[in-house]
């Protein structure tokens, strides 16, 4: 089946500007989580939703949003983009209550120059 | 606040050595997870487990959980170099599905 797809793979942007970063989860899955992985502070949760509904949110300012659409796939934000926000961020997919683990995408790397 | 430690954080070991990561978290968890990332890429589950006692292995790799002391190992049998990856565990606390990561423990096997 496949896996989780997440787009675009590689983005470069300017100081100041917006990003939208998308994630498509694998096939019967309603639950999508998003992760922001930097080498300082290692992998830090941003939020997590199921069946259209923001569950749980990580300590992240405002400019990091996001939403999920009725078919499961998910966007993320972020506004007023800053140096910091450089990161890979990391996109997973897992059934409620999953015991089989959560299954990531191959992640967007953000440059922000 | 769940916290979660792994040690060591940097690994150079020789291929057909044993060695052993250890992942310890500060609070009652209910699912732990280890995960592997090679450079540039996403993680790859590795295992999870769910209770007390839970003992997984897969090729030279085999995980572990102590629910009581809050410890998780990751046990490497005869160490070959494609094993050389960063491995990560990470928790779950009640019922959430948010995940809590350690550092990662950067694994270099040597010839």
């Amino acid at each position: 089946k496949a896996g989780v797809t997440q787009t675009p793979r590689y983005l470069i942007k300017t100081r100041g500007q917006q990003v939208t970063l998308s994630c498509s989860p694998i096939s019967g899955h309603r639950s999508v989580s998003w992760y922001q992985q930097t080498p300082g502070q290692g992998l830090q949760f941003l939020f997590e939703y199921f069946s259209e509904t923001q569950r749980n949110k990580g300590n992240f300012p405002g400019r990091f949003s996001g939403r999920q659409f009725s078919n499961s796939r998910s966007e993320m934000n972020v506004s007023t983009l800053e140096l910091g926000d450089s990161a890979l961020y990391l996109c997973a997919s897992s059934l409620q209550g999953d015991n089989y683990g959560y299954t990531f995408g191959s992640g967007t790397r953000l440059t922000v120059v | 606040e769940l916290k979660v430690e792994q040690n060591p954080l940097f690994l150079s070991m020789q291929e057909g050595k044993n060695y052993t990561i250890y992942c310890n978290y500060s609070t009652t968890s209910d699912r732990l997870y280890w995960y592997r990332q090679d450079p540039g890429k996403s993680l790859e589950s590795l295992f999870v487990l769910l209770s007390n006692g839970a003992v997984k292995q897969e090729g030279r790799l085999m995980a572990s959980l102590d629910t009581k002391a809050r410890l998780s190992t990751l046990h490497i049998t005869a160490a070959v170099h494609d094993l050389s990856a960063t491995y990560f565990c990470a928790v779950t606390l009640g019922g959430s599905e948010k995940l809590v990561f350690g550092k990662g423990t950067k694994l270099t096997v040597n010839p």
